[in-house]
């Protein structure tokens, strides 16, 4: 079974520029997060979907962040304009339900890191 | 709000000694608690969970125990390998809607 997969795994672009991360789930599973990881930090949650609607987002920065799930499958998260306080690492996520459904496990893809010049 | 705090690294043992990565949580009630594990190059990987008091997780070796009267979850093994090599996260959910982690210890194992 495939995992979580993101792209890019790595992005360098100027400051002011726009940027876009993609992540396909777990087939069949309708929760998907998308989280923030700076360097020596825990992640931190800045969107939660429940299929296609977002449940949670009140920790994303909604000037200049931006995310859809279209059809309640792949995801996309797009900064316009990044900021050189952008630089971290973005993590989704997908489980079958929320956390505390069945085993209550997320299924993290590897990462896209994102450094802001 | 929520959250979880863990001992700061990097730990550095050598192959075979015990480990004990401590975390605390702060919550409004009584949380599910997790381990996840992040391998070189890889993603973040549930490695143990406990869900209410006194329960113990348990996998590869590792152990933790919901401690409510310490708000604790502390992550134990009493051999590592260079293969747990790694960073480890405590991570909390009380509402069953997200996690909540702590920054992360790294834990370096020299053979």
């Amino acid at each position: 079974e495939a995992g979580v997969v993101q792209s890019p795994r790595y992005k360098i672009i100027e400051k002011k520029q726009p940027v876009a991360f993609w992540c396909n789930p777990i087939s069949g599973h309708n929760t998907l997060y998308w989280y923030l990881q700076n360097l020596g930090q825990g992640p931190e949650l800045l969107i939660r979907y429940e299929n296609e609607e977002a449940v949670d987002d009140s920790q994303l920065p909604k000037d200049r962040f931006s995310a859809e799930r279209l059809k309640g499958v792949d995801s996309t998260l797009k900064i316009q304009p990044a900021e050189l306080g952008d630089s971290a690492v973005y993590l989704c996520a997908s489980s079958l339900g929320g956390v505390g459904f069945g085993t209550g496990e997320l299924f993290f893809g590897e990462g896209s890191r994102l450094t802001v010049l | 709000g929520d959250s979880v705090t863990q001992m700061e690294g990097p730990v550095t043992l050598s192959e075979e000694a015990f480990l004990t990565i401590n975390c605390t949580y702060t919550a409004t009630g009584y949380p599910s608690l997790f381990w996840y594990v992040q391998y070189p190059g890889e993603g973040l990987q549930l490695l143990l969970k406990a869900t209410k008091a006194d329960d113990k997780g348990s996998n590869k070796g590792f152990e933790a125990t919901y401690r409510k009267e310490t708000t604790s979850f502390h992550l134990e093994k009493g051999s590592v390998q260079v293969s747990d090599s790694a960073v480890y996260f405590c991570a909390l959910s009380e509402y069953g809607n997200k996690l909540v982690f702590g920054a992360g210890t790294i834990l370096r194992v020299k053979s």
